[in-house]
């Protein structure tokens, strides 16, 4: 199957610092890409949608200005996660899709963020 | 609302069969997806139905009624390599993915 990937796959920050995670797939053009985020004994919960050159669609009670995101390419989405606080330490999670079968969609290996 | 309700956690014994239940109710249905997700890591996809019936892949096997708005995940042979959660997702009528809370499974020897 198809290769996604993220970077980094662990990052430990000081409260008030940005983060900025990468997201990309490796041997196809990503035409959506999706970005989830995991709290421990919980399901994913979709952040945002976001297509190549277009802004990223967030779910609700989803901050855009705090999650920042840019999909700058068919093959690269980055999530910046600005002025992160301990409540944002989680597993993100990205997804990207070439389709609309949802088949097609495949998982990055997820980021660990911890906050301190 | 949608929701998709599955089991927390279940317990099974390797070499044996378990079936994971999800019950969904979404806006629209444009398919039921299966995925195990080892801790720590990205989810993995399964299996898909979108008509009604059994799916089988290897040792894995899944089932959809979408009358009854049910689908289950039957694993057999259990090995202890498959302890882990299973995450059911329904795609709705935006293509959407709805996701469950996931079944932690968990394999005794």
């Amino acid at each position: 199957g198809a290769v996604v990937s993220q970077h980094p796959s662990r990052v430990i920050c000081k409260s008030g610092t940005s983060v900025k995670i990468e997201c990309r797939s490796l041997d196809f053009q990503a035409t959506t890409m999706f970005w989830y985020r995991q709290f421990p004994k919980q399901s994913l919960m979709l952040m945002a949608t976001s297509n190549e050159g277009s802004k990223a669609t967030y779910e609700q009670g989803v901050e855009k200005d705090k999650f920042l995101i840019n999909h700058a390419s068919l093959t690269l989405s980055t999530l910046t996660v600005t002025s992160a606080h301990p409540e944002d330490s989680s597993f993100y999670i990205c997804s990207a899709r070439f389709g609309q079968q949802q088949e097609t969609q495949y998982f990055g290996p997820g980021t660990r963020l911890l906050v301190l | 609302g949608q929701n998709i309700d599955q089991p927390t956690e279940m317990t099974a014994t390797e070499g044996a069969i378990v079936q994971i239940n999800c019950t969904y109710q979404t806006s629209g249905f444009n398919g039921l997806f299966w995925y195990q997700q080892h801790a720590g890591e990205a989810p993995t996809f399964l299996s898909y139905n979108v008509l009604d019936g059994l799916e089988e892949k290897g040792r894995f096997s899944s089932f959809l009624s979408r009358s009854k708005g049910y689908s289950y995940l039957l694993l057999k042979e259990l090995q202890m390599k498959d302890s882990a959660s299973y995450l059911c997702a329904v795609m709705d009528s935006n293509y959407q993915l709805i996701w469950g809370a996931g079944t932690k499974l968990i394999i005794k020897p």
